[in-house]
């Protein structure tokens, strides 16, 4: 069946810009995660959605950063004003239930490159 | 809080020679504990994973890792290199309430022939 699937593959925007990220998550998972990976880095946990509710966004670095999930399934990950320091790789996974022995099955993510 | 740590950024074997990878994890609960491997333009896949169970893990592409939890460590083996092994490699430790991971930084394998 389908994986998680992100777009844009890649995203390139001017300082200041807003821009949005989506991610399709597998069909049926309930559990939805957002990380973000910078060069040379390992993925840094953003932000923990079980069906419509961010259940942790203790990992969103301020408040330019804001994430939905308004029906359960599809997520988008929005950025403000965005700034050079907020490029990276976001990367989303999901997993059937959010418990912590699922494996979560990731995105090939969005490169995000801020100009 | 939790946190991985992972010796050497970059190793590098023969094909057919002993892959080790190191990590090593710090956690205030009893942890799961992850490998992801992650090829050139796609997502991490998961390769083994320790939830509690048996402390020895085998997973897929011939790969293990065994929980010693007198070392915090989650070691990567696999007794002879394919070049199709070369690759970053990323442990992770999760929660057991619900699955947010915290990574290593990662470590680059390259096989040569």
């Amino acid at each position: 069946g389908a994986g998680v699937s992100q777009t844009p593959s890649n995203k390139v925007t001017e300082k200041g810009k807003y821009v949005e990220l989506r991610c399709d998550p597998i069909s049926g998972h309930t559990a939805l995660y957002w990380y973000r990976q910078s060069l040379g880095q390992g993925p840094e946990f953003l932000i923990y959605f079980q069906g419509t509710g961010a259940a942790d966004d203790s990992g969103l670095p301020n408040d330019r950063f804001f994430a939905v999930r308004p029906e359960g399934s599809v997520s988008t990950l929005k950025i403000q004003r965005t700034e050079r320091g907020d490029s990276a790789v976001y990367l989303c996974a999901s997993s059937l239930s959010g418990s912590g022995t699922d494996t979560q099955y990731f995105g090939p993510g969005t490169r995000l490159t801020v100009l | 809080a939790q946190s991985v740590t992972q010796l050497g950024s970059h190793v590098s074997v023969s094909e057919g020679a002993l892959v080790l990878l190191r990590c090593n994890y710090s956690s205030s609960v009893p942890p799961y504990l992850f490998w992801y491997v992650q090829y050139p333009n796609q997502g991490l896949q998961l390769l083994l994973k320790y939830t509690s169970a048996a402390t020895l893990v085998k997973g897929i592409n011939g790969f293990e890792a065994e929980f010693k939890k007198s070392e915090t460590s989650f070691h990567l083996t696999k007794p002879s290199a394919h070049m199709s092994d070369a690759a970053e490699y990323f442990c992770a430790v999760g929660g057991t309430s619900y699955g947010k991971l915290t990574f290593g930084q990662g470590t680059i394998l390259t096989v040569h022939p």
